[in-house]
């Protein structure tokens, strides 16, 4: 399995582009999330999804958008950037443990908007 | 909402020194506590869970951590670190409500730096 993926690596972007981050995952996990990680303030929920066709927001999601077409996949739409978005965007996939969950988490994309 | 808090910003531990980072959480009701370790421009790699049964709880590359509940506390130790620990640590809470327990809260990370 190559677990939790995400494209791209890196991304340079300017005030008012849009683009989408993408994260897949190949363990058929029915939660995904996305979180986004800013020096000193340890990670914080944007959205996730419970499976798909279902999603909700997390504790920072203006600015993003989610759908989850399909098990495998659920990208992050940023609509119109802005130079307060940039940081690291991790995803995570997760699976029911009967008494928890935990997750897994992608390798990261490195956003920069100017 | 529940809230993380890790007290030490930077831990800098010579070789062989035995280590604790301290984690608190607030939520009164059932938990869910992970510790995940960052090392430099990596993702995150879970270093141990606790979901429930024995509060002494032991994790990979010999961390362990122990779930004090009416501490509201979750720290982490090893007894001997090594420079490949230097990575930056992170606690994590999720209240476990039995339909599902999705959302993380993770505390700010606490740097560690270990000296050869």
């Amino acid at each position: 399995n190559a677990g939790v993926t995400q494209t791209p690596k890196f991304q340079v972007l300017k005030t008012g582009q849009s683009m989408t981050l993408q994260c897949a995952q190949d363990m058929n996990h029915e939660y995904m999330s996305w979180y986004r990680q800013d020096p000193g303030m340890g990670l914080r929920l944007i959205h996730y999804s419970v499976g798909a066709g279902i999603t909700d927001q997390g504790e920072v999601p203006n600015g993003y958008n989610v759908s989850r077409s399909t098990t495998e996949d659920f990208p992050l739409r940023l609509l119109s950037a802005a130079p307060s978005q940039t940081s690291v965007y991790f995803c995570a996939s997760s699976y029911s443990e009967g008494v928890g969950e935990t997750q897994y988490f992608g390798p990261g994309t490195r956003l920069l908007v100017l | 909402a529940q809230s993380v808090s890790q007290h030490n910003h930077h831990v800098i531990l010579s070789e062989a020194a035995s280590l604790e980072l301290g984690c608190n959480y607030s939520y009164g009701g059932t938990v869910n506590l992970f510790w995940y370790v960052q090392y430099p421009g990596q993702h995150l790699q879970l270093l141990l869970k606790y979901f429930s049964g024995d509060p002494l709880v032991k994790g990979i590359k010999g961390f362990e951590a122990e779930f004090i509940k009416s501490k509201f506390s979750f720290n982490l130790r090893k007894p001997s670190v090594q420079w490949s620990d230097t990575a930056e640590y992170f606690c994590a809470v999720t209240p476990y409500s039995g339909a599902g327990s999705y959302q993380l809260t993770f505390g700010k990370g606490t740097k560690l730096s270990v000296i050869p």
